[in-house]
């Protein structure tokens, strides 16, 4: 079955401290993986997905099927970096059909 | 172009009852997905719509169902309503290639008591 693990609920960190979100998938497939950030009362946006290997915001992310990880990195974080981080893997159905399949979500707190 | 809007904001029911959710699209976007999210969870899929029709659907029962009008924009409807459905809810369109990304709504809070 598909799933995708977030093992930490809250992740606090001080300002200027690496970064790191862990992300653990299961899919048979090729994986197309994607995180997700969600600010205080704002809406969930996308933050990164993997085939573009981009960097947005100083996040990086890089997939190792390996060991089934899609982990996201920032080497200093900023306090507007606190957020809700969610690690998502889209599942494709066959034809034109897509779901994504989400984790539970890490809060990243980031003190002054 | 606003991106995807959804309506109401917020809602307020009771148990047994029924309720419409809405949603529309980004400009230039076919596909509408509905996902739910209970609190401390990531969103749940529930369905998915393309050319009106629901192409995929999430381990969710019959009391909810949706629809699509050609203008792309979609319904949510969840019929007899129980505690449980008590979520935020969340629109997501998408063209129909199927590895699109999917751009987010801010959602309709829905609150069975």
């Amino acid at each position: 079955a598909q799933r995708v693990t977030q093992p930490e609920k809250l992740l606090s960190v001080f300002k200027g401290a690496p970064v790191e979100l862990k992300c653990n998938y299961s899919y048979s497939g090729s994986p197309e993986l994607f995180w997700y950030v969600q600010y205080s009362r704002q809406r969930l946006q996308l933050l990164l997905r993997h085939i573009s290997r981009e960097s947005i915001k100083g996040f990086t992310a890089d997939l190792n099927k390996g060991e089934t990880s899609f982990h996201l990195k920032k080497p200093f974080a900023q306090e507007e970096d606190s957020a809700m981080y969610y690690c998502a893997l889209l599942r494709l159905s066959g034809g034109a059909t897509n779901k994504l399949i989400f984790g539970t979500g890490t809060l990243l707190a980031v003190q002054p | 172009d606003a991106g995807v809007t959804q309506s109401p904001t917020h809602l307020i029911k009771t148990r047994g009852q029924q309720v419409t959710l809405r949603c529309s699209p980004k400009s230039g976007h076919d596909t509408v997905s509905w996902y739910q999210q209970a609190l401390g969870q990531g969103p749940q899929f529930i369905f998915q719509y393309y050319e009106e029709e629901e192409r995929q659907r999430g381990n969710f029962p019959d009391r909810f169902s949706g629809h699509q009008f050609p203008n792309y924009s979609s319904e949510l409807n969840v019929n007899a309503l129980l505690l449980g459905d008590s979520a935020l809810y969340l629109c997501a369109s998408s063209l129909v290639r199927g590895t699109d990304t999917q751009y987010f709504g801010p959602g309709t809070r829905l609150t069975v008591l």
